[in-house]
C-alpha cells in the first residue's frame, strides 16, 4: 500500500513554478522519498529522491519539511512537456528485494 | 530508455492461449521487474527479480510467471490469457533495488 497522500490533480501556467505536495506523515527514520513521473504512453521516469536535507538536480528540487512528514516538489518553469502523473513514494535506503510502490500520483497539467 | 527493450510493444491475442512477454537490458544491472498499468489502479508489481534464478511474487502475481534464466532477460508468461489480463506491461530495471528505477517503453496487451 502506498504510504502517501497527494492531490489528484493540479494545474500550472507556463513559464510558472509547478509545486506538487505530498504527504507521508508514518515516514520512518530510514525511509527517501521518491519522485517519479509518467508522461502520457510512456514508462515511468526517475525525478529526484531525498532523505532529510533539500534536494536539487537539473529535473527539480525536493524541499522537505524538517519533521519529514510531507514534501514538495518543485519544477522551477512548468513546459507544457511537464504534463505528467507525478508519483511520490516513500521507501526504505536499505530495502533490499522490497520494490517501489506506485500510488496513484497527482496529474499535472501544464497550460498554456 | 536507459538500455531497456521490452518485445513485443503491442500484441492482440485470444482468450485462453499463452502468451510471453520479453525485457531485455544491456546495463547489466541485477533487479528486473514487471508491473501492469489499468486504468484507475496505477501501476502495479506483478513480478521481480533480484538475480538469476531469483525471483518473488508482487502483488498482483495471479496468472502470472516469470523466468530469469540470464541476468539480461526477464521473461513474463501468461500461461492462459484471460481478458482482464489485458493491460499495459512495464518492466523496470534497477542496479542495487535500493537506487532508482528505469523503465522500458511498455507493452500493449489485448486479450480478446
Amino acid at each position: 500500500d502506498a504510504k502517501t497522500t497527494q492531490p489528484t490533480s493540479m494545474d500550472c501556467a507556463e513559464g510558472r513554478a509547478a509545486n506538487l505536495p505530498c504527504n507521508h506523515s508514518t515516514i520512518s527514520g530510514n525511509e527517501y522519498v521518491y519522485w517519479y513521473r509518467q508522461i502520457h504512453s510512456q514508462g515511468p521516469q526517475y525525478i529526484i529522491h531525498g532523505l532529510k536535507n533539500n534536494e536539487t538536480n537539473e529535473m527539480a528540487s525536493l524541499i522537505i519539511t524538517e519533521d519529514r512528514k510531507s514534501s514538495t516538489l518543485i519544477l522551477p518553469h512548468a513546459t507544457l512537456r511537464d504534463t505528467a502523473v507525478y508519483y511520490c513514494i516513500v521507501r526504505p535506503l536499505n530495502s533490499g528485494n522490497t520494490p517501489l510502490v506506485f500510488g496513484k500520483g497527482t496529474r499535472l497539467s501544464v497550460i498554456a | 530508455d536507459a538500455g531497456i527493450t521490452q518485445s513485443p510493444r503491442h500484441k492482440v491475442t485470444e482468450t485462453g492461449t499463452p502468451v510471453t512477454l520479453r525485457c531485455h537490458q544491456t546495463e547489466n544491472h541485477r533487479y528486473m521487474y514487471w508491473y501492469r498499468q489499468d486504468p484507475g489502479h496505477g501501476l502495479r508489481l506483478i513480478h521481480y527479480s533480484y538475480g538469476v534464478k531469483d525471483t518473488d511474487k508482487g502483488e498482483v502475481s495471479d496468472g502470472y510467471s516469470v523466468s530469469r534464466s540470464k541476468t539480461e532477460d526477464f521473461l513474463l508468461t501468461l500461461e492462459s490469457a484471460t481478458s482482464s489480463q489485458t493491460s499495459v506491461y512495464f518492466c523496470a530495471i534497477s542496479p542495487t533495488g535500493n537506487e532508482k528505477l528505469f523503465f522500458g517503453s511498455g507493452t500493449q496487451l489485448s486479450v480478446l
